[in-house]
C-alpha cells in the first residue's frame, strides 16, 4: 500500500527566499507529525497535529516555521525568509492512532524533503 | 543536552555473526523505547519496540534489552545479514503531552559479506 509521500524531495533556495513542503500521509492516520534531520544528527520533533489541530509546535524553531493540516490529511510545512540553518532534510511521519510517543501506534515515515539554503 | 545518546557513530560485523547496538538515555521519566533502522535517500523504518515494564522484547533475529537502572539499552541482530547495513536510530519517549520521540544521533551498521 501507499505509504508517506513527500515533495518536492530536493529543494534548493535562495536564503530569503519562502518554501513550502507537502506531506501525504497513509489515509485514515490520525497522527502527524514533522521531524527536521540535520546532517549527522537524529531526526528533531517539530511539530505534532491530531487530524486537524495542531496540538504541539513546540519543536519550531523559530517562527519562521509555520505548518498546517487543514483538513485532517495533506500536511504542509511553510519556512519564510529561509536561512542557510534551514538546511537539512525535512521528514513527515504519521501514525493509525493518537498519540505521540508512538507506544499505541508506530510512526511510519516520508523519505523526507532535502532543503539546501544557499 | 541529549536526552538519547548513541556514542558509537559506527560498527562493522561479519555477515552471520551477532550485531549489537548500544543506546543510552538520561530522562528517567522515559518510558517506552524504540529502534528505526534508515537505508539512504529513505525515511527511518520502525523495527521494534520495548515497554518500560519489560526487560525483553524479541522479534526474529532481533532482540531489544532493557536495564532500567543503568538506563541503558541495546538491540542485537543475530545472526547479521548485508541486507541490515543501516543507520540505526534510537528513540524514547514519555507518556503525556511532552510525550514525543526523542532520538539519538544513530548508529551506522556495515555487515561485511
Amino acid at each position: 500500500g501507499a505509504g508517506v509521500s513527500q515533495s518536492p524531495r530536493y529543494k534548493v533556495a535562495k536564503r530569503g527566499q519562502d518554501v513550502a513542503l507537502r506531506c501525504d500521509p497513509i489515509s485514515g492516520h490520525v497522527s502527524l507529525f514533522w521531524y527536521q534531520q540535520a546532517l549527522g544528527q537524529g531526526p528533531e520533533f517539530l511539530t505534532y497535529f491530531q487530524n486537524e489541530a495542531q496540538l504541539d509546535k513546540s519543536g519550531l524553531p523559530s517562527d519562521r516555521f509555520f505548518a498546517e493540516r487543514p483538513e485532517g490529511s495533506v500536511s504542509t510545512l511553510k519556512i519564510q525568509r529561509t536561512q542557510q540553518e534551514d538546511s537539512a532534510v525535512y521528514l513527515c511521519a504519521s501514525s493509525l492512532r493518537r498519540g505521540r510517543g508512538g507506544r499505541n501506534s508506530p510512526l511510519h515515515f516520508g523519505n523526507g524533503t532535502r532543503l539546501t539554503v544557499t | 543536552d541529549q536526552q538519547v545518546k548513541q556514542n558509537s557513530p559506527s560498527l562493522s560485523v561479519q555477515e552471520g555473526r551477532i550485531s549489537i547496538l548500544n543506546c543510552d538515555y538520561t530522562n528517567s521519566m522515559f518510558d517506552y523505547f524504540l529502534w528505526y533502522k534508515k537505508y539512504p535517500a529513505e525515511g527511518p523504518t520502525f523495527l521494534i519496540s520495548i515497554s518500560s515494564i519489560k526487560d525483553k522484547n524479541e522479534d526474529g533475529r532481533f532482540t531489544v534489552f532493557l536495564n532500567k537502572s543503568a538506563k541503558h539499552l541495546s538491540l542485537h541482530i543475530v545472526p547479521s545479514q548485508p541486507g541490515d547495513s543501516a543507520v540505526y536510530f534510537c528513540a524514547a519517549s514519555r507518556g503525556g503531552s511532552q510525550g514525543n520521540l526523542i532520538f539519538g544521533k544513530g548508529t551506522k551498521l556495515s555487515v561485511k559479506p
